[in-house]
């Protein structure tokens, strides 16, 4: 498997309506997560952090799933503004200051 | 606080050309990486840094040289320019000594090498 997948979409969606990626990683030991968002030809920039909990913030929920080794992102009414790639970040296998990028999910909400 | 910045917003280099991508960053973090993004991929770690003279390679190092002099920059240098070489290149920096904190993105640089 490898360190980070993600189903590379594109998700389209209408507005308002919900709509979950999912992100597998290979990392066992892997304690903390991030969601990162990225708009067209513009720089990521963090959406969310990740732990054993989970986390909701607003509209958008994540969540982890440590025995199937996948976190999650749940955006509930979704708006146009929300259009975007989302990366998935996961501690890197051999090291413990570097994180792997997901190669990300597209979304497009639909008026 | 102008965060991270990049210099140039685009470059196009012909095969073989050096040159160097600029980056800062006044937020006074000690972590320091360059990432490229090619279409369909993830940002790839090219080289990173954690602090003033220290560096370390990444996931893709090979044709880049950094240095880091002070904790504001980070330059990263094309070395003899490839086709290969052609992405978006992100400067990134945060606090602490490591990525799993928040990193802050540079708005990036285009290069097309031809």
């Amino acid at each position: 498997r490898k360190e980070v997948e993600q189903d590379p979409g594109p998700f389209n969606v209408p507005e308002g309506a919900t709509v979950a990626f999912n992100c597998t990683y290979s990392n066992s030991a892997s304690q903390s997560f991030f969601w990162y968002r990225q708009d067209c030809r513009k720089e990521p920039k963090l959406l969310m952090s990740v732990y054993s909990s989970g986390n909701e913030d607003g509209r958008f929920t994540a969540q982890l799933n440590r025995a199937s080794q996948y976190i999650s992102l749940l955006i509930r009414d979704s708006k146009l503004s929300d259009s975007a790639t989302y990366l998935c970040v996961v501690p890197e296998k051999t090291s413990y200051d570097k994180v792997i990028f997901g190669p990300g999910t597209s979304l497009s909400v639909i008026p | 606080n102008a965060g991270v910045t990049q210099t140039p917003k685009f470059q196009v280099l012909k095969t073989g050309q050096s040159m160097t991508l600029q980056c800062a960053q006044d937020m006074n973090h000690e972590y320091m990486s360059w990432y490229r993004q090619d279409p369909g991929m993830g940002l790839r770690l090219i080289h990173y840094s954690v602090g003033a003279g220290i560096t370390d390679q990444g996931e893709v190092p090979n044709g880049y040289n950094v240095s880091r002099s002070t904790t504001e920059d980070f330059p990263l240098r094309l070395l003899s320019a490839a086709p290969s070489q052609t992405s978006v290149y992100f400067c990134a920096s945060s606090r602490g000594q490591s990525s799993y904190n928040e990193q802050f993105f540079g708005p990036g640089t285009r290069l097309t090498v031809l």
